[in-house]
């Protein structure tokens, strides 16, 4: 069955530290791949996204994420980073032209000072 | 920057009573959704909706559960009667086009079920 794995439920980084959450989806095709964070009480905000063509993906707040078709990963980086930051952060995908987004189960970040 | 907008933020309701959760999606939208979430599970889809007609739906929308868009803004999701398994926040989402384009959100709707 096609998944969507963030195997980090939680992960703890000092405030200016570099930051790396995983993402591993299953599928027999490339997906679309999103990445979306949520801060507390609000909705899910697109952090961005890869469709197809340069597999390093830049987005908004500093954060980039970078496609391995052989690994079937697009993991979300950040070199350093701020108290800000502190929320869930989701991996979605969609498989098909449904357009119906399968989501990973979040990982909740904490930035220590 | 135009959003998706949810109403009501909060519902507390009794169980087997019905509730009608609004969203209005982005002006030149045409896709429309409803995901969920259940406190500490995964954000899961209910249902997607263009021209008036679901599109998709997931095996959790059921016949308890219809979408309408009764005019040309809002998009509402009802629950005919109510579980104690149905609350959970729940999210609108909007998209211009199909093929995976990108959905734009709410807040949610925390609805709790008693």
């Amino acid at each position: 069955a096609q998944s969507v794995t963030q195997p980090d439920i939680h992960i703890t980084v000092s405030e200016g530290a570099s930051l790396e959450l995983r993402c591993n989806y299953s599928y027999g095709a490339t997906p679309y791949l999103f990445w979306y964070v949520q801060s507390p009480g609000q909705g899910l905000q697109l952090l961005l996204k890869y469709f197809s063509g340069d597999t390093l993906v830049q987005g908004i707040k500093g954060f980039e994420a970078e496609f391995k078709r052989s690994q079937s990963s697009f993991n979300l980086r950040k070199p350093s980073v701020h108290w800000s930051d502190a929320a869930e952060y989701f991996c979605a995908v969609a498989f098909n032209a449904g357009n119906m987004l399968t989501f990973g189960g979040g990982t909740r970040l904490m930035v220590k000072p | 920057e135009p959003e998706v907008t949810q109403t009501p933020s909060h519902q507390v309701t009794q169980m087997g009573q019905e509730v009608i959760l609004r969203c209005v999606p982005i002006s030149n939208h045409l896709y429309f959704y409803w995901y969920r979430q259940i406190l500490g599970q995964k954000v899961e889809f209910l249902v997607s909706f263009y021209n008036n007609e679901i599109s998709e739906k997931s095996e959790i929308f059921d016949d308890q559960f219809s979408v309408e868009r009764p005019d040309g803004s809002n998009f509402t999701l009802k629950i005919r009667s109510t579980k104690l398994e149905d609350s959970a926040m729940y999210f609108c989402a909007s998209s211009v086009g199909l093929s995976a384009d990108t959905q734009y959100f709410g807040p949610g709707t925390r609805l709790t079920v008693l």
